[in-house]
């Protein structure tokens, strides 16, 4: 089945970029997710890209995917405290609507 | 529009007590999930459910059992609960056969169990 790997910890200083990785193992793989879980809460779906795209952009997120390399990455610009949280990426396959998430990468942002 | 909903939202039993999480969406979601999050160890998938009457095993299903008796609603039951259980437990659905070609996962709240 799929699996998807992603780093646990990222600390950034406040207004720097923020970079969370993710990769994938079924090359299949057609809908991409972003989540984000704030300190108490559930999760909830930060962005999204389809696999017919290299390139999402959203405000300050932008989404890149590199399909040959099974990559996903989420950057946050101008990074404030307020995104300190756990970001998930989670992956659906072709054929299936089953998703798959990442273990989560909890980021912290140093004022 | 509730969207996922687990009951209870907390919960400290003993050790060997038995208990049923319940999760109930609104959404006509074909696809339920039951995950736990231990810090350091991420989401982990414990058991899911790709249609009503279906049940399968996640990454860590030991010490639980589900069932999906509705298309509705999707219970994680501990038989007999052990301290290595205590985590938070969520409960996500996905999915809608008669929608739009969508597979964004609504997540519940959480449930927080300890078990001394």
């Amino acid at each position: 089945g799929e699996d998807v790997e992603q780093s646990l910890f990222l600390s950034v200083r406040e207004g720097d970029s923020s970079v969370i990785n993710c990769t994938y193992t079924d090359s299949s793989s057609t809908y991409l997710y972003w989540y984000k879980q704030e300190p108490g809460a559930g999760l909830q779906l930060l962005t999204y890209i389809f696999s017919n795209m290299d390139m999402k952009q959203d405000q300050r997120l932008t989404v890149l995917l590199n399909k040959k390399d099974k990559h996903l990455s989420l950057r946050i610009a101008d990074t404030q405290t307020g995104d300190s949280a756990i970001y998930f990426c989670a992956v659906a396959g072709a054929g299936s609507y089953q998703l798959t998430f990442g273990k989560g990468t909890k980021l912290s942002v140093i004022p | 529009n509730a969207g996922v909903t687990q009951t209870p939202k907390f919960r400290v039993l003993k050790t060997g007590q038995s208990m049923t999480l319940l999760c109930a969406q609104d959404m006509n979601h074909e696809y339920m999930y039951w995950y736990r999050q231990d810090p350091g160890m991420g989401l982990r998938l414990i058991h899911y459910s790709v249609g009503e009457g279906t049940t399968a095993k996640g990454e860590v299903p030991d010490g639980y059992n589900v069932s999906r008796l509705k298309k509705q609603n999707f219970l994680l039951g501990l038989e007999s609960a052990a301290p290595s259980q205590t985590s938070v437990y969520f409960c996500a659905s996905s999915y809608n056969q008669g929608g739009p070609p969508n597979t964004e996962a609504f997540f519940g709240q959480g449930t927080r169990l300890t078990v001394v």
